[in-house]
């Protein structure tokens, strides 16, 4: 099947600092990629539709600037959360759709943000 | 802006037992739905995508089914083991791009 990969699985950091987390499609070319959110005990909330050699769409309520998306290739999508602050704590998790026009969805592990 | 429920929130049944898990969604005008499983602190699993054009999709124990028109689906798991135990979520797919909007899931418990 499909596999979808992400890194870091997890990543501690500052206040004030950035950190880039990476969405690889490691078996196929996802020209649509998916970020999402997840905080305890929640569902998954979409924050932005990644599409490949243009600008993310961006879910209302996500700013766009403290969220930077790039999706500079068919298998990789990156999110930099910028200026993380302790709200920011949550399991971010990627995913990437079939190129068919109702493909399915495969997500990838999740990478597990802890601002301090 | 469409909006999904599941119900119920939570479900403990013993191992053996036949168990449907639903899902309810507002808009009707989605383009498919799929049934996600994830374990505490992991990602998710796909389990069973339903096109819109369907009414249901089975993959061994499991059987999805999908009222368009009515806006429901359910997740039928037979015989269930202590391994089913996880958090069930429903996610319908609808918008050019087919973005999911996700129900609050179900924790199932299957005690041994």
């Amino acid at each position: 099947g499909a596999v979808v990969s992400q890194h870091p699985s997890w990543v501690i950091c500052k206040s004030g600092t950035s950190v880039k987390i990476e969405c690889r499609s490691l078996d196929f070319q996802a020209t649509t990629m998916f970020w999402y959110r997840q905080f305890p005990k929640q569902s998954l909330m979409l924050m932005a539709t990644s599409n490949e050699g243009s600008k993310a769409t961006y879910e209302q309520g996500v700013e766009k600037d403290k969220f930077l998306i790039n999706h500079a290739s068919l298998t990789l999508s990156t999110l930099t959360v910028t200026s993380a602050h302790p709200e920011d704590s949550s399991f971010y998790i990627c995913s990437a759709r079939l190129p068919l026009l109702a493909g399915e969805q495969y997500f990838g592990p999740g990478t597990r943000l802890t601002v301090t | 802006k469409q909006e999904v429920t599941q119900i119920p929130a939570a479900l403990s049944v013993p191992e053996g037992e036949n168990l449907v898990l639903n899902c309810s969604f507002t808009d009707s005008a989605i383009y498919n739905l799929q049934w996600f499983r994830q374990d505490p602190g992991k990602g998710l699993t796909s389990l069973l995508l339903i096109q819109s054009s369907q009414r249901e999709q089975t993959s061994g124990r499991l059987n999805a089914s999908l009222d368009k028109s009515s806006g429901r689906s359910t997740l039928y798991i037979a015989a269930s083991q202590p391994g089913d135990s996880a958090t069930y979520l429903c996610a319908v797919g609808a918008g050019s791009a087919r973005q999911l909007t996700f129900g609050s899931g179900t924790q199932l418990t299957v005690l041994p």
